[in-house]
């Protein structure tokens, strides 16, 4: 069975702090998606990481993969109240048509 | 735009009785899904198609059915609602296969009620 785990399940933070959320999964896999999603809403892409080493950034949120650990972050750089929302990580089987996602992290940046 | 549309937004149905939600998409995607969100918890797979082969998951209750008619709609059934069915439910779409830009799009959700 597939596992895909987040940590911290939560995270409260101060503003202008940094901080790694962390993904860790259980199978073979190249790709893991991350997304945003606020209280009440859909999901929102982030990223799509395609390759090991695959490093991309959007303003103050950078994600990263190493296929080798099987592990995925998302890094968070001075941090602002609207960062603020669920975070979640997701990895795709090889067939390429099942995505399962992390257990998600409740972000709270507080001033 | 291209998107994935969920109708209702919003739905409040009986215990034990039937409802249907519906998705529709202009992306022209192969595979559409269906997930369940509780509060406070990833969401959970519950089906998908690729084109018009269905895909179950093994711990997908008999009570959730699923049919798509054609590439653009897919329709989430719920025989028989019970309490513990209350949540979002998401529907997403993706071009299917190992491609290298198999990225998967989601709808804005339907949040249902069981009273």
């Amino acid at each position: 069975e597939l596992k895909v785990e987040q940590n911290p399940l939560f995270l409260s933070m101060q503003e202008g702090k940094n901080y790694t959320i962390y993904c860790n999964y259980s199978t073979t896999s190249d790709r893991l998606y991350w997304y945003r999603q606020d209280p009440g809403k859909s999901l929102e892409s982030l990223f799509v990481l395609l390759s090991n080493g695959a490093v991309k950034q959007e303003g103050r949120l950078m994600a990263s993969l190493d296929t080798k650990a099987r592990l995925s972050t998302l890094h968070i750089t001075a941090a602002v109240h609207d960062l603020s929302a669920t975070y979640f990580c997701a990895v795709v089987t090889w067939t390429g048509n099942q995505f399962y996602f992390g257990t998600g992290t409740s972000l709270t940046v507080i001033p | 735009d291209a998107m994935v549309i969920q109708n209702p937004r919003y739905q409040v149905t009986q215990f034990g009785k039937p409802v249907t939600l519906s998705c529709s998409q202009t992306l022209n995607h192969n595979v559409m899904y269906w997930y369940q969100q509780k509060s406070s918890q990833a969401p959970k797979l519950l089906f998908h198609y690729y084109d018009k082969d269905f895909n179950n998951e093994a711990d997908t209750p008999d009570n959730f059915q699923s049919r798509r008619p054609n590439t653009s709609f897919c329709f989430l059934d719920i025989r028989s609602p019970g309490l513990g069915d209350a949540a979002m439910y998401l529907c997403a779409t993706s071009r299917g296969g190992q491609g290298q830009w198999n990225e998967q799009f989601f709808g804005p959700g339907t949040r249902l009620t069981v009273l």
